[in-house]
């Protein structure tokens, strides 16, 4: 089955506790790209990647990094989180630029 | 800073009534006009990407339109169901790049 897989889909932490988010995907895509989702701001992008190796910051990358090392992983990592990361995160992927995005089912951070 | 806009912020009709929605989105540099349905607990998924001006797309009950000139594409839904109840989304995708803009989204709510 194509699918987009998250982890961990819930984690409550602390400020400082370093953490990453895994994302992988099984189809095969160039594309893959990680949003944070707050009420009354919309989806909003933190990072994409256009191939392997590439990468490029979105509209709100400060505080996060990303690797992207092999095409199917795409890693979301906080090396320093504050409690202004609290939020609801998902990665996508798609085929390419006018293909459309294919969304992981979501992970929820609360840091304290 | 671009700007991806969609009105109205919610909606609430009656099972059987067609309605629309709009999304407004920069006319510069168009590449692609994405729309996702998002119900609640779960990720968006997509409906439709839209690349060419006058281009129209339809699946089932749902169907849009595109002016890139002016910069602006409708979404319609024909006879609304219950089922028809989430959150639309449009995302713009211009320039050289991967970056996708999302607007706030439409909330719709079908009553039986």
């Amino acid at each position: 089955e194509a699918q987009v897989t998250q982890n961990p889909r819930y984690l409550i932490t602390v400020t400082g506790k370093k953490l990453t988010v895994t994302c992988s995907q099984n189809m095969n895509h160039e594309y893959m790209s990680w949003y944070r989702q707050d009420p009354g701001l919309g989806l909003r992008q933190i990072y994409y990647s256009m191939n392997v190796e590439v990468t490029d910051k979105g509209d709100v990358p400060e505080g996060y990094k990303v690797s992207r090392k092999e095409k199917r992983n795409f890693p979301l990592i906080l090396e320093s989180p504050s409690p202004n990361q609290t939020s609801l995160y998902f990665c996508a992927s798609s085929a390419g630029r006018n293909q459309p995005q294919h969304f992981g089912d979501g992970t929820r951070l609360s840091i304290l | 800073i671009l700007n991806v806009e969609q009105s109205p912020q919610s909606l609430h009709v009656q099972e059987g009534d067609s309605t629309n929605f709009t999304c407004s989105f920069p006319s510069s540099n168009f590449y692609a006009l994405h729309w996702y349905r998002w119900e609640t607990a779960k990720s968006p998924e997509a409906l439709f990407v839209m690349t060419l001006n006058g281009d129209e797309k339809k699946k089932g009950r749902i169907s849009a339109t595109l002016n890139t000139k002016e910069g602006y594409s409708y979404l319609y839904i024909k006879g609304s169901q219950p089922e028809d109840s989430a959150t639309y989304l449009c995302a713009f995708n211009g320039g050289a790049t991967n970056k996708l803009i999302f607007g706030t989204g439409t909330l719709l709510a079908v009553q039986p």
